[in-house]
């Protein structure tokens, strides 16, 4: 299957500091990535729709000043937390979605596991 | 709404057969994914349907019937490494972002000796 990188896999980070994590496809453009948000022994849930060269679309309840996301180019998206809590700890996963593929299939990164002190 | 709905938690024998099954609201549904995650990893892709049926693929199968909003998992010939969670979902037509993926709350399956 198609290769999604994600970086850094865990960042450690004191309260009021920013964090940026990178997404990456690897073997693939998708012009569209989501971010997703996973607290431990839930679901995914989706922050918000990252598309290249125009505004994210962020789902209900989520801060798009705290969360700010940037998709420059058809191989790369950041989310970018701003001004970290420790209520900001989570495991962040990106999803890129393949460009023109038949299914439509979303592939998703490794993780990244923020831990605010 | 979007609900998903799928078991929290099973147990099956190493060497057996587990059904995992998902249901979902059929308004504006636009394929059924299935995902395998383990602890602290992301989620790996393990099928797509969208059409009524059975895709197979190895020890894994997946089936969907879009008239009952209904689908399962099929794990055939356990082994210990498929002790994971298992993500249900959907996809539905239209939203802010287009055709976003609804997950599940995930099934935790164990495999015991």
């Amino acid at each position: 299957g198609a290769v999604v990188s994600q970086h850094p896999s865990r960042v450690i980070c004191k309260s009021g500091t920013s964090v940026k994590i990178e997404c990456r496809s690897l073997d693939f453009q998708a012009t569209t990535m989501f971010w997703y948000r996973q607290f431990p022994k839930q679901s995914l849930m989706l922050m918000a729709t990252s598309n290249e060269g125009s505004k994210a679309t962020y789902e209900q309840g989520v801060e798009k000043d705290k969360f700010l996301i940037n998709h420059a180019s058809l191989t790369l998206s950041t989310l970018t937390v701003t001004s970290a809590h420790p209520e900001d700890s989570s495991f962040y996963i990106c999803s890129a979605r393949e460009t023109g593929g038949a299914k439509n299939i979303q592939y998703f990164g490794a993780g990244t596991r923020l831990s605010v002190l | 709404g979007q609900n998903i709905d799928q078991p929290t938690e099973m147990t099956a024998t190493e060497g057996a057969i587990v059904q995992i099954n998902c249901t979902y609201q059929t308004s504006g549904f636009n394929g059924l994914f299935w995902y395998q995650q383990h602890a602290g990893e992301a989620p790996t892709f393990l099928s797509y349907n969208v059409l009524d049926g059975l895709e197979e693929k190895g020890r894994f199968s997946s089936f969907l019937s879009r008239s009952k909003g209904y689908s399962y998992l099929l794990l055939k010939e356990l082994q210990m490494k498929d002790s994971a969670s298992y993500l249900c979902a959907a996809r539905f037509f239209g939203g802010g972002g287009g055709n976003k993926l609804t997950f599940g709350t995930g099934t935790q399956l164990k495999v015991e000796l």
